[in-house]
């Protein structure tokens, strides 16, 4: 059984400009979060989909964004990007969206932003 | 929200020794999950364990959720064992979404 996929697994971009990034959970997975990174803040959690609505969000602004298909795949966007956005992005999926249920994260995906 | 600590933030260990790492949580919990995050930056699943106790080979993991804790413990380490441990909680007053600790720096010498 596949694991979770994201992609892609290293990304440079420019101050200012905006990026997608995606997510394919385990087969069967209904539930995908999204959570960034830093060696400051450590991992915090960005939002999580359900049935393709957004369940839960946390508190970073609103360039973050994301959606998820009805394949349950996901992506997140982040538009007019910041230096400090640099970070691992790691994405989890779960069977359901019940606080009982286990988690499992992606290889994640590295962004610089320059 | 809910904290979680974890201790101790850094354990440098020689092959073959045991270790017990600890996370404390503030507040009731609905799932607890340890973490054993790759060089590649890949979170591995160790446990969920939200209660009792759990074995995986040289890994073992308890949690007392009444006294809001949780321990792993790692037997005769290995290199391959050096790495960030989290712990990752889901609070039972929350909707879904894990809080990590600050994570354990684990290096193991040969």
């Amino acid at each position: 059984k596949a694991g979770v996929t994201q992609t892609p697994r290293y990304l440079i971009k420019t101050r200012g400009q905006q990026v997608t990034l995606s997510c394919s959970p385990i087969s069967g997975h209904r539930s995908v979060s999204w959570y960034q990174q830093t060696p400051g803040q450590g991992l915090q959690f960005l939002f999580e989909y359900f049935s393709e609505t957004q369940r839960n969000k946390g508190n970073f602004p609103g360039r973050f964004s994301g959606r998820q298909f009805s394949n349950s795949r996901s992506e997140m966007n982040v538009s007019t990007l910041e230096l400090g956005d640099s970070a691992l992005y790691l994405c989890a999926s779960s069977l359901a969206t019940g606080m009982n249920t286990e988690a499992f994260f992606g290889q994640g995906t590295r962004l610089t932003v320059v | 929200g809910i904290q979680v600590e974890q201790s101790p933030p850094d354990l440098i260990l020689q092959e073959g020794a045991n270790s017990t790492l600890r996370c404390n949580f503030s507040d009731s919990v609905n799932n607890l999950q340890w973490f054993h995050q790759n060089p590649w930056g890949q979170l591995i699943n160790l446990f969920y364990i939200p209660s009792g106790t759990k074995q995986n080979g040289r890994l073992s993991a308890t949690t007392v959720a009444t006294e809001r804790y949780s321990l792993l413990y790692i037997s005769s380490s290995q290199t391959t064992d050096s790495g960030v441990y989290f712990c990752a909680v889901v609070s039972s007053g929350s909707a879904r979404q894990l809080t990590f600790g600050s994570g354990t720096q684990l290096t193991v010498l040969p």
